[in-house]
């Protein structure tokens, strides 16, 4: 079955302790991507990746990090959480190809992190 | 800023009715354009995607694309229930992020169908 796996699902941790959220997809998908979901504020795009080794920055990267060593995995990592990072977060993955139509995400269930 | 913009609603519609939900977008050079369902704590579901003018149908799902207007629209035909959630209007932009996967999302409606 196709799909876009995280974990954890839910995690709550304390202001600085760094944590690892994880993300795999099984479709051999190039594009990856984080995201955050806060009420009124929609979809953000926190980091991106378009293969192996090449992220970037999308729109609200401060206080994450990424990495991509393996085409599959796309974790996220907040090495110094706060309070203001308590979010909904969403891994996603797509074609990378700009061609109309290839261009659906799919996602992760979802991962609902509390800092207190 | 390219954005791409929803009602957040609440949009109430009676079961059996038809529920249109709407979206614009300012990138002019957006090619493709996706609506999500979302439930409530549930990760975005695609439903439809379109990249011609004009209206494409599945099932009781009607998607349509004005690009003139930059206009996109999801009717929902004989809603039920459980068509009750968030729906999530996606624009795939040009310039640098053409020839990547990132999408452009809008804030969401809220449609309710009450039965």
């Amino acid at each position: 079955e196709a799909q876009v796996t995280q974990n954890p699902r839910y995690l709550i941790t304390v202001t600085g302790k760094k944590l690892t959220v994880t993300c795999s997809q099984n479709m051999n998908h190039e594009y990856m991507s984080w995201y955050r979901q806060d009420p009124g504020l929609g979809l953000r795009q926190i980091y991106y990746s378009m293969n192996v080794e090449v992220t970037d920055k999308g729109d609200v990267p401060e206080g994450y990090k990424v990495s991509r060593k393996e085409k599959r995995n796309f974790p996220l990592i907040l090495e110094s959480p706060s309070p203001n990072q308590t979010s909904l977060y969403f891994c996603a993955s797509s074609l990378h190809s700009g061609s109309r139509g290839n261009t659906e995400a799919f996602f992760g269930q979802g991962t609902r992190l509390t800092v207190v | 800023q390219k954005e791409v913009e929803q009602n957040s609603g609440p949009l109430s519609v009676p079961e059996g009715a038809i529920a249109s939900l709407n979206c614009t977008y300012s990138d002019r050079g957006s090619q493709s354009f996706f609506w999500y369902r979302q439930y409530s704590g549930k990760s975005p579901e695609l439903i439809m995607f379109i990249y011609s003018n004009g209206d494409k149908e599945d099932g009781r799902f009607t998607a349509q694309l004005n690009k003139a207007s930059q206009y996109v629209s999801l009717l929902i035909r004989d809603s039920q229930p459980s068509d009750s959630a968030t729906y999530l209007c996606a624009a795939h932009p040009t310039g640098g992020s053409s020839n990547t996967g990132k999408l452009i999302f809008g804030q969401g409606t809220t449609l309710q169908v009450k039965p």
